[in-house]
């Protein structure tokens, strides 16, 4: 019930393309939905959170969308371009246990082709 | 503020021998976390710190791991003895939890090679 599962584990665009990365959860505790990005050599750094009271949430080129009855929630990334070309991770915390634990999905290597 | 700093930043050490990673979470920060990185196991999370107190350490690998927080600008992560297989890159992050945010600031991470 802790896990939080990403698809697809890797993803190759052309430039300007969407890209869509994928996750599902099981804990209908969980009350914060984040998206970090993480560039090689680097630590991971939040990209765009969601709270599961909004079904989207857009920031720029960066929107997630947010199923509760499905428990899934997703990033897109519209216009790709090269400098997205990073791994992104989704994670879910749940509000109660306030220590900020996150749970974290195995992660998306995306590659943006010129 | 100059963020999570980690210390060293590479690490090239031989089977056997102990290994102690350092970090300095963000002033007032009330949270602090270790995570181990590798291509097979991706990003785990090994023990979690709120208020300098331990609250899960079940992520630890085993008994050769082992990770303090004497006070809140400052904890260690130390391997002894250490093998082949603890090599990965470990991040430590910090975040406040107050007013349900949860956002986690990651360092740049240590680079750890068990030769």
């Amino acid at each position: 019930q802790q896990q939080v599962k990403q698809s697809p584990q890797s993803l190759i665009v052309q430039k300007g393309g969407i890209s869509i990365i994928n996750c599902a959860y099981e804990n209908t505790a969980f009350d914060y939905f984040p998206w970090y990005q993480q560039f090689p050599g680097k630590g991971p750094a939040l990209l765009i959170a969601i709270r599961p009271d909004v079904s989207e949430k857009k920031e720029g080129r960066f929107t997630i969308s947010f199923n509760k009855s499905a428990k899934q929630f997703s990033l897109h990334i519209m216009d790709s371009q090269p400098g997205d070309s990073a791994t992104y991770f989704c994670a879910a915390s749940k509000g109660s246990s306030n220590t900020g634990k996150l749970i974290f999905g195995q992660g998306t290597t995306l590659q943006v082709k010129p | 503020d100059a963020g999570v700093i980690q210390s060293p930043r590479h690490e090239v050490t031989e089977m056997g021998q102990e290994v102690t990673l350092r970090c300095k979470p963000i002033s007032g920060h009330n949270s602090l976390f270790w995570y181990r990185q590798t291509m097979m196991r991706g990003l785990e999370l090994l023990i979690y710190f709120n208020n300098n107190v331990p609250i899960d350490d079940s992520g630890m690998p085993e008994d050769r791991f082992s990770a303090k927080m004497p006070n809140a600008s400052f904890s260690t992560l130390k391997i002894q003895p250490s093998e082949p297989r603890d090599s990965a890159v470990y991040f430590c992050a910090s975040s406040l939890t107050s007013g349900g945010t949860y956002e986690q600031y990651f360092g740049p991470g240590t680079r750890l090679t068990v030769t």
